[in-house]
């Protein structure tokens, strides 16, 4: 069964530093698709970013990068110059051939001033 | 533009009422989703649907029903609730269950189950 892993419950960064949250996935499929969900406080659910896994270029969302790794399985995003608004809880998502979205347990990050 | 609507927003139940929570989506998307997050274990999904007539389960379907008569609506529905189904629960709808597209979410329901 597909898994998604997310190492870090907790993290927190400075204002205008970078931070990376890691993301690791199980799968045995070779094409799926890889999502990070953003979700502050408000509770609603944002994507961030997106990343199909027959590319090799990573992707790029304005402040936001992924490092994709498919050999390792990993897919870990990159927030620089970090603000305040980035503080939310970070879900990765992955999704293969079928319509099942596997979540996460998420990253809790905190901004600091 | 509405986007994924979901009511009620807040819902206190006691155990063994059934209700219904509804989703609606004004985007024409073919795919509806329901999860329920709960601390510590991410967002799980319950049932989803990949067009009007269609649905069927995902991982925790154990207590909810489903129906999609139609392209916009899909609601959830708790038949005899329990304080395990206490959660936040979240509908989801994308264009087409392919595997690029992002879903767009509801802003969630708060339930309590007492």
């Amino acid at each position: 069964a597909q898994t998604v892993t997310q190492s870090q419950p907790e993290m927190s960064v400075q204002e205008a530093e970078t931070v990376t949250l890691s993301c690791t996935y199980d799968t045995s499929e070779n094409n799926y698709y890889l999502f990070w969900y953003k979700q502050p406080p408000s509770r609603q659910m944002i994507l961030v970013i997106r990343q199909e896994a027959y590319k090799q270029q990573n992707a790029t969302e304005n402040r936001f990068s992924v490092n994709f790794q498919k050999a390792a399985k990993s897919f870990s995003l990159k927030i620089s110059d970090s603000q305040l608004g980035d503080t939310a809880m970070y879900f990765c998502a992955f999704r293969e051939g079928t319509y099942k979205y596997i979540f996460g347990t998420g990253t809790r990050l905190k901004v600091l001033a | 533009n509405a986007g994924v609507t979901q009511t009620p927003k807040f819902q206190v139940l006691k155990t063994g009422q059934s209700m219904t929570l509804q989703c609606a989506q004004d985007m024409n998307h073919e795919y509806m989703s329901w999860y329920r997050q709960d601390p510590g274990m991410g967002l799980r999904l319950i049932h989803y649907s990949v067009g009007a007539g269609i649905t069927d389960q995902g991982e925790v379907p154990n207590g909810y029903n489903v129906s999609r008569s139609t392209t916009e609506d899909f609601p959830l529905r708790l038949l005899s609730a329990a304080p395990s189904q206490t959660s936040v629960y979240f509908c989801a709808s994308s264009f087409t269950g392919a595997g690029n597209q992002p879903q767009h979410f509801g802003d969630g329901t708060r339930l309590s189950i007492l």
